[in-house]
């Protein structure tokens, strides 16, 4: 257990769906992150959010729109998604909220395909 | 461009020592950090190197050396559990970002 949860942990959607991920960390931390990770390659990051407020916003899709309630929830909602986004996507936190990263702390993913 | 290079898979026998290498391209960076993903797992913090030199956390260490620009992760007395991904990260200073290795797949045969 990492002090990092995330729901569901496998979801299967057609393109047409609109999901949700939900993330939660019970670490006390200040930034959270979404990365999606995809076979053999870098983890690639999409959101980060600091003290509750978007800082990174990768290049990412609008199909894929986070939403940071608290410093202790993150979500992504999914909707009208393609099949290249089926991958496993992670969540993670760390503790410093000036950008430093010297560690964090992943969740166990959600694995999702679109058909 | 900013990039770090791992091999994708290494072998290894029961209870002996193996050395994962991580070579990178950068101008500047503050740290290489080391990660542990089992299969369906998180990916699980090992080590940071701010400094050139050898940190060592029980079984595993981890070494930086920035005139080489190359670091490592050695895991001795390897145990079945060990059998995992291993992926390097280098915090460069920009916001919130690491760059992340592709990993290397740790097989340890008995």
């Amino acid at each position: 257990e990492t002090g990092v949860t995330q729901t569901p942990r496998h979801l299967v959607m057609g393109m047409t769906n609109k999901k949700s991920l939900k993330c939660e960390q019970h670490l006390g931390h200040n930034a959270m992150y979404w990365y999606k990770q995809s076979a053999k390659k870098p983890l690639e990051l999409m959101f980060v959010y600091s003290l509750e407020e978007r800082v990174e916003n990768n290049s990412v899709p609008s199909r894929f729109s986070p939403e940071c309630p608290n410093s202790s929830h993150l979500f992504l909602h999914l909707h009208t998604l393609q099949p290249e986004d089926s991958a496993l996507y992670l969540c993670a936190s760390s503790p410093d909220a000036s950008g430093r990263i010297e560690t964090q702390y992943f969740g166990p993913g959600t694995r999702l395909l679109v058909l | 461009g900013q990039s770090l290079e791992q091999p994708s898979e290494v072998t290894a026998v029961e209870g002996a020592i193996v050395q994962i290498n991580c070579t990178y391209q950068t101008s500047g960076f503050y740290g290489l950090s080391w990660y542990q993903q089992h299969d369906g797992g998180a990916p699980t913090f090992l080590s940071y190197n701010a400094l050139d030199g050898l940190e060592e956390t029980g079984r595993f260490s981890s070494f930086l050396s920035r005139s080489d620009s190359y670091g490592y992760l050695l895991l001795q007395e390897l145990q079945m559990k060990d059998s995992a991904s291993y992926f390097c990260a280098l915090f460069t200073g920009s916001n919130y970002q690491l760059i992340w290795g592709a990993g290397t797949k740790l097989i340890i045969k008995p």
